[in-house]
């Protein structure tokens, strides 16, 4: 059974900070993992999807690496804004199935 | 535009009662979800179809009963409801599975039982 772990729950930092956000899962038979955002009282926003064939994905501020050996991925944002204040969560597929397990989330809240 | 659309926002009732949350998407997708966020924020699917055709459902109460009347909708009907079943209620679509495809979600449903 997957389990998705996300390390901190909670996160503050100035603004213009670089900042690293953990997850890790049980299951590393997976094919891909995606990082979503969710603002208070809004649905998710899929932010990266990295492939289990890929070790990075970009896009703009974040980058997501994926290392499937140790069951880890991060997503890294950098020089950090007031606008990133939200919740991330991390989501990998359930023994190759379908099902997308998601962690609790790190709330992030970026001070200015 | 383009979008996962869910309604109602937000719905109150007592329990016992029996509700339905409706979810449409216009982005060609073939498969729709629904997931429960419950109130400590743990998101879990509950049913997916894709081209109508159910393909996951959790070990969710059988009060809850999806509909999916063309792949574009995807509706949540609850029955006799209960306290526990207050959350918030998401749907969210894919083209061709989570496999190697986005989800998008809708902004979700809150649904609060008294």
């Amino acid at each position: 059974k997957q389990e998705v772990t996300q390390i901190p729950a909670a996160l503050s930092v100035p603004e213009g900070e670089n900042l690293v956000l953990n997850c890790s899962f049980t299951d590393s038979a997976i094919y891909n993992l995606q990082w979503f955002r969710q603002d208070p009282g809004k649905g998710l926003t899929s932010l990266l999807l990295i492939q289990s064939s890929q070790r990075e994905q970009t896009s703009g501020r974040l980058n997501a690496s994926l290392d499937k050996s140790s069951g880890r991925s991060t997503l890294y944002i950098a020089a950090s804004q007031p606008g990133d204040s939200a919740t991330y969560l991390c989501a990998a597929p359930q023994g190759g199935s379908e099902k997308l397990v998601f962690g609790k989330g790190t709330k992030l809240t970026v001070n200015p | 535009d383009t979008a996962v659309s869910q309604t109602p926002k937000y719905l109150v009732t007592q329990m016992g009662n029996d509700k339905s949350i409706k979810c449409e998407q216009n982005l060609g997708h073939d498969t729709m979800y629904w997931y429960k966020q419950d109130s400590k924020k743990f998101l879990k699917i509950m049913f997916s179809y894709n081209n109508k055709e159910l393909i996951i459902n959790e070990t969710v109460p059988n009060r809850f009963s999806p509909k999916s009347p063309d792949k574009a909708h995807l509706n949540l009907h609850i029955n006799s409801l209960e306290l526990g079943d207050s959350a918030v209620y998401f749907c969210a679509s894919s083209n061709g599975g989570t496999g190697a495809n986005v989800l998008t979600f809708g902004a979700g449903s809150r649904l609060t039982v008294l």
